[in-house]
């Protein structure tokens, strides 16, 4: 079975530090898509990065960057210099890849998501 | 803005009440999803529509039925609901083009928070 884990439920920083999020998953599948969206107080789920299974190089984009290894199975998402904005709670996800009418669908398996605060 | 609208934002019911939450994407997507998000529990598919078909339905109990008139439409009819039934509906849209694989990048409305009470 699909499973997303997140293991730090609420995680507390001082403006500036470097803070890392965890996500470690499980699948059967040998082409799948992880995800990380960001929850903002105002409740809309927004998009951050999509990393598909064959590829294993590292992002980054401006403070943040992302960390895949698949050979822990793990995709941790790392904000350098955090801001009071990124205060939010941040969800991990995992695609699979299936097929049906009309063209395939990407259902996606949620973590129970990390909260972070961000203090001035 | 992330082109998926929902309304009401905010809706009270009782558990004999009839409501509904209504989803409007402007993405030109052909696929829609409602999830379900309560506290302390990850987020739940609930009913995904692609080419205004049902394609799933996880498992969710009757009082919570479905519409999509269109690809742009989605509603969540409610009827007799439980006070558990309280969460957050968020609704989402995706490509879902017919021969390209679609990799689940999901567009999320700003929810409907329901309380039931």
């Amino acid at each position: 079975a699909q499973k997303v884990t997140q293991a730090q439920t609420e995680i507390s920083v001082v403006e500036k530090e470097d803070v890392t999020l965890d996500c470690v998953y499980e699948t059967r599948d040998t082409t799948y898509y992880l995800f990380w969206y960001k929850q903002p107080p105002s409740g809309e789920l927004v998009f951050l990065i999509r990393r598909n299974s064959f590829d294993e190089q590292n992002e980054i984009s401006g403070r943040y960057s992302w960390n895949f290894q698949k050979s822990t199975s793990s995709f941790n998402f790392t904000i350098t210099a955090s801001q009071v904005v990124d205060s939010a709670v941040y969800f991990c996800a995992l695609s699979e890849t299936r097929w049906g009418y009309g063209g395939s669908q990407g259902n996606l398996i949620f973590g129970k998501g990390t909260k972070l605060s961000v203090k001035p | 803005e992330t082109g998926v609208t929902q309304t009401p934002r905010h809706l009270v019911m009782g558990m004999t009440n009839k409501k509904s939450l209504k989803c409007e994407q402007h993405l030109g997507h052909n696929a829609m999803y409602w999830y379900k998000q309560s506290a302390k529990k990850p987020l739940e598919l609930m009913f995904v529509y692609n080419f205004k078909e049902q394609t799933e339905n996880n498992s969710v109990p009757s009082r919570f039925s479905p519409e999509c008139p269109n690809s742009s439409h989605l509603f969540l009819h409610l009827h007799t609901l439980q006070p558990e039934d309280s969460a957050l509906y968020l609704c989402a849209s995706s490509l879902g083009v017919t021969g390209t694989v679609n990799t689940g990048e999901l567009f999320f409305g700003e929810g409907s928070r329901l309380t039931v009470l």
